[in-house]
């Protein structure tokens, strides 16, 4: 059964500092990877996927992420955090063999502080 | 990517009553999704609504409580009927990419809050 792990329910960081949001993940096929973003009272937005191809994918608001097949993650990270960062961040996978649909990790709240 | 606008954005409603909402897509799209989330908290999907075919409901989720109309590619409408406090929450529409090839990725409406009394 498909599976997305977010162990840490939130996590603070200072303005200027890289920032490190974490996923792992189980599927029985190949992953597709997904991170979402969500400001307060607002719909989710789409970042970054990894599909196929380079690990190391980049994504909107400079925020890239990084496939590990070994260690089954797929941890967002960004070099250098911003204030307008802060929001809840959800990690989401999809199992393309099995099914259309998406499961999504229970989110991570990113703070940064100033 | 898709621009998806969702009516009402929030609203109180009394037990017993329903309410319906409505999804708005850009482009034509094959699949839309309907999902819950408590304000915080992850995202459960209800249905998922196909055109011209019957919605699919996810485990735990009925028809005749959450009746889904998907009339045409642009377009849907969920509605949660018979409402109690427990249906307090934000419903969200989503659809997969755009037109064009495929992209896998979601893109989701603001959102309506719902509120029980």
């Amino acid at each position: 059964a498909q599976s997305v792990a977010q162990p840490e329910d939130q996590v603070n960081v200072a303005e200027g500092n890289p920032l490190t949001v974490k996923c792992t993940y189980s599927v029985s096929g190949n992953p597709y990877l997904f991170w979402y973003v969500q400001y307060p009272n607002r719909g989710l937005q789409f970042l970054l996927k990894y599909i196929t191809g380079d690990n190391l994918v980049k994504g909107s608001y400079g925020f890239e992420a990084e496939f590990n097949k070994s260690q089954t993650s797929f941890h967002l990270k960004k070099p250098s955090a911003l204030v307008s960062d802060s929001a809840l961040y959800f990690c989401a996978v999809r199992d393309l063999s099995l099914t259309y649909k998406y499961i999504f990790g229970t989110g991570t709240r990113l703070k940064v502080l100033a | 990517s898709a621009v998806i606008s969702q009516k009402p954005s929030r609203d109180i409603c009394q037990r017993g009553t329903s309410l319906t909402i409505q999804c708005q897509v850009d482009s034509q799209v094959t699949m839309m999704f309907w999902y819950r989330q408590q304000p915080g908290q992850s995202l459960t999907l209800i249905a998922t609504a196909n055109q011209g075919s019957e919605a699919t409901y996810e485990s735990g989720f009925v028809i005749d409580k959450f009746p889904i109309s998907r009339p045409n590619l642009t377009f849907s409408t969920l509605t949660v009927s018979n409402m109690s406090p427990e249906d307090s929450s934000i419903y969200l529409c989503s659809v997969e990419g755009g037109s064009g090839s495929p992209h896998y990725e979601q893109y989701f409406g603001p959102g309506t809050r719902l509120t029980v009394t």
